[in-house]
C-alpha cells in the first residue's frame, strides 16, 4: 500500500499540460543536482541532473532550471502524461560521495 | 544486470529483535549508500561506503550497523528495533560522485 508522500505538497494538471515542480536546496555551496521519480512502492528513478556550472539542461520531454542567486531549482515536463503520476523529489549534493539530501518531494498528478 | 537487490522486501519485528536489510549490486560500483523513507518525507541517509572496508555514518546512523567486506554487498544490521524504526528502507549505489541507483525499497515494521 501506499506508505509515502502522504502529507506532500500536490500539484495536479491536466494530460498534455506542461508541468512545473519547484524546489528550494539548502547548501548554497552544494554543486550537483538531481531529480528523481518514485512511483507507489518503488525506489527513486533518476529523471536529470545537473551541474552547479549550468543554468539549463533538457532531456526527453524534461528541463531542469537552476537558479544559484536564489538556490532554486525546478523541473519542467512537457505534454504531461498520466504515466508521469509520481512523486518528484530534487536532490543536492553536499559533499563528497553522492551524499544527496533529498526534498520533502512533491506529488504530481495528472488528470485525464 | 539486476541493478540493486535488497532484501526482505517486507518484515514485522518486535521491540527488541535484531535484524539484517541485505543489498547486493553487480553494477561494480563503488560507492553505496543506506537511506530510509518516513510516510511524507524524503530520503534521509543513514550509512555510506566509498568501497569496501570502508563506511562511514550518514545523517540518520543512531540504530543501526553497516559493513562493507566486498564490493557487491553492503548489509544494514539492526541491533535492537525500535518503534522509531519502522520504515521504508532504500539501498543505492554509484559509480562516482554521480546519479545513484536505488533498489525497490524494504519495508521494516517495529510493533
Amino acid at each position: 500500500g501506499e506508505s509515502v508522500g502522504l502529507h506532500l505538497p500536490t500539484l495536479s494538471v491536466q494530460e498534455g499540460d506542461n508541468s512545473i515542480i519547484n524546489c528550494a536546496y539548502s547548501n548554497s555551496a552544494s554543486d550537483y543536482f538531481i531529480w528523481y521519480k518514485q512511483e507507489s512502492g518503488k525506489g527513486p528513478q533518476f529523471i536529470i541532473d545537473i551541474r552547479s556550472n549550468m543554468d539549463k539542461r533538457q532531456g526527453q520531454r524534461v528541463t531542469v532550471l537552476l537558479n544559484k542567486t536564489v538556490k532554486h531549482l525546478s523541473l519542467q515536463i512537457a505534454a504531461t502524461q498520466p504515466g508521469d503520476s509520481a512523486v518528484y523529489f530534487c536532490a543536492e549534493n553536499t559533499g563528497t560521495a553522492s551524499k544527496l539530501t533529498f526534498g520533502t518531494g512533491t506529488r504530481l498528478q495528472v488528470t485525464l | 544486470n539486476a541493478g540493486v537487490t535488497q532484501t526482505p522486501k517486507f518484515r514485522i519485528l518486535k521491540i527488541g529483535q535484531s535484524m539484517t536489510l541485505q543489498c547486493a549490486q553487480d553494477m561494480n560500483h563503488n560507492y553505496m549508500y543506506w537511506y530510509r523513507q518516513d510516510p511524507g518525507m524524503g530520503l534521509k541517509l543513514i550509512y555510506y561506503s566509498v568501497g569496501a572496508g570502508i563506511t562511514d555514518k550518514g545523517e540518520v546512523p543512531n540504530g543501526y550497523n553497516v559493513s562493507r567486506s566486498t564490493t557487491e554487498d553492503f548489509p544494514l544490521r539492526l541491533e535492537l528495533a525500535a518503534p522509531s524504526q519502522t520504515s521504508v528502507y532504500f539501498c543505492a549505489s554509484s559509480y562516482s560522485t554521480g546519479e545513484l541507483f536505488f533498489g525497490e525499497g524494504s519495508r521494516l515494521t517495529v510493533l
